[in-house]
This record gives structure tokens, sequence and C-alpha cells, in this order.
């Protein structure tokens, strides 16, 4: 099984850039998906399979994955980018992990 | 186009039990690969996987939850029905149904949720 955590929140001026870590024991060993959840909408796969991004997703979002923390990163972050994410994984025994959840703001 | 969508229940009191169904179009769940799975959110709370049913009837329950949980599917009607047990008001919560296209695979197309309330 896997505890996944996430920052609480981030802060990041429009244009720059913002990172969401995600930290699990051995986390590097399964594949992370990221989703983008705004308020009172579902989430939104973002990034699959560490650093792949769904068809519709920006290039100003990528991933990476490795040790015991997976990482999304916006680069030129936008103030539609201002939303909840969460990291998910897989342990072998096909049961799902969600991360307790980032709050991006873009001051 | 992929789409789902729960249905159920609104509230429900102590002690009951929930069903909700996940409807679902443009896509079979007979498609070798296929899953759908039930995740929940409480009000201001993260994300929490419930179940996955896979187009070959194969089940999986989180830890936690696993003695109230029974996730079944009805292929002829594209459903995905989810039955929890012994509702407690600390189960009040978003309940969201989602594919994945392989076990193990991301949740790449959500519904777009039901709230259900425990309360008496």
């Amino acid at each position: 099984s896997y505890e996944l955590t996430q920052p609480p929140s981030v802060s990041v001026s429009p244009g720059q850039t913002a990172s969401i870590t995600c930290s699990g024991d051995k986390l590097g060993d399964t594949f992370v998906s990221w989703y983008q959840q705004k308020p009172g909408q579902s989430p939104v796969l973002v990034m699959y399979q560490d650093a792949k991004r769904p068809s519709g997703i920006p290039e100003r979002f990528s991933g990476s994955n490795s040790g015991n923390t997976a990482t999304l990163t916006i680069s030129g972050t936008q103030a539609m980018d201002e939303a909840d994410y969460y990291c998910q994984a897989w342990d072998s025994n096909i049961l799902s992990f969600f991360g307790t959840g980032t709050k991006v703001t873009v001051l | 186009q992929v789409t789902l969508r729960e249905s159920g229940p609104a509230l429900v009191k102590p002690t009951q039990t929930l069903t909700l169904t996940c409807t679902f179009s443009g896509f079979s769940l007979s498609t070798g690969g296929v899953c759908v799975s039930w995740i929940r959110q409480p009000p201001g709370k993260a994300l929490e996987w419930l179940a996955l049913i896979d187009w070959d009837d194969n089940e999986y329950y989180t830890t936690s939850l696993k003695t109230r949980l029974t996730i079944s599917k009805d292929t002829s009607k594209n459903h995905v029905i989810l039955t929890m047990t012994n509702m407690a008001p600390v189960d009040t919560a978003t309940y969201f149904c989602a594919r994945s296209s392989a076990r193990a695979d991301a949740f790449d197309v959500w519904g777009r949720g039901t709230m259900v309330t425990v309360s008496s």
C-alpha cells in the first residue's frame, strides 16, 4: 500500500513555475498519475504514467517520478491552473491510493 | 464520446445500505482491459478510491472498507453498481465513478459525481 503525501498548498506568480511533490515509499517503482480538480467539478487527468500528457493538456504540464518522490511541474503558470491537484498510484495488489492533495494558488 | 453518470439517493439514514449506479456510454465493459472504479470525496477533503471492477469480472476493494463494499456490473445495461452497507455520517461524500483503460491505469474519464449525505 501507499501513503502519498503532498504539500497542502503551493503559491505561484503568473508566468512562473509551480512544482507539486508527491512522496511515498519507493514511489518510483510504480506509475503515478495526476489530477486537477477545480471547485465544484470532477477531477481531470493531467498526467499519467509519470510523464505522459493526455490529449488536450497543455505542454506547460510535465511530470517526473524517481525514488520516493513524484513531481508535477507547471511551467508558465496561468490563472486557469489554480486548482487542487492530486497524485495517484496503484500498488501490486491492484489497490489505488490518492495523495493528500495540493491547493495551487496563482497570486 | 465516453461519458459516465452516477445516480442514487441523496440522503440515507445511518445503518442503511447505499446503492449507487454508474451508467456509462461510449465504451464497453466487455472490452479487454477496460475497468470502472468508484471514488469518493468527503466535503473539503481528499479523494479516496473505493473499488474497481474489470472487463473480466475481477473485483478489487480498498482494504479499510472491504467488508462493507460490493461492486458489480450489468454489461447489457452499461451499469456498474456499488453497494455500501452500514452507512454512517462519516460516509457523507460525493461519489464518483471513473473509467480506466487497464488495471492499474489512470482514471481517464470521470462522472460528475453524486452527493450522498448520511443523516437521521
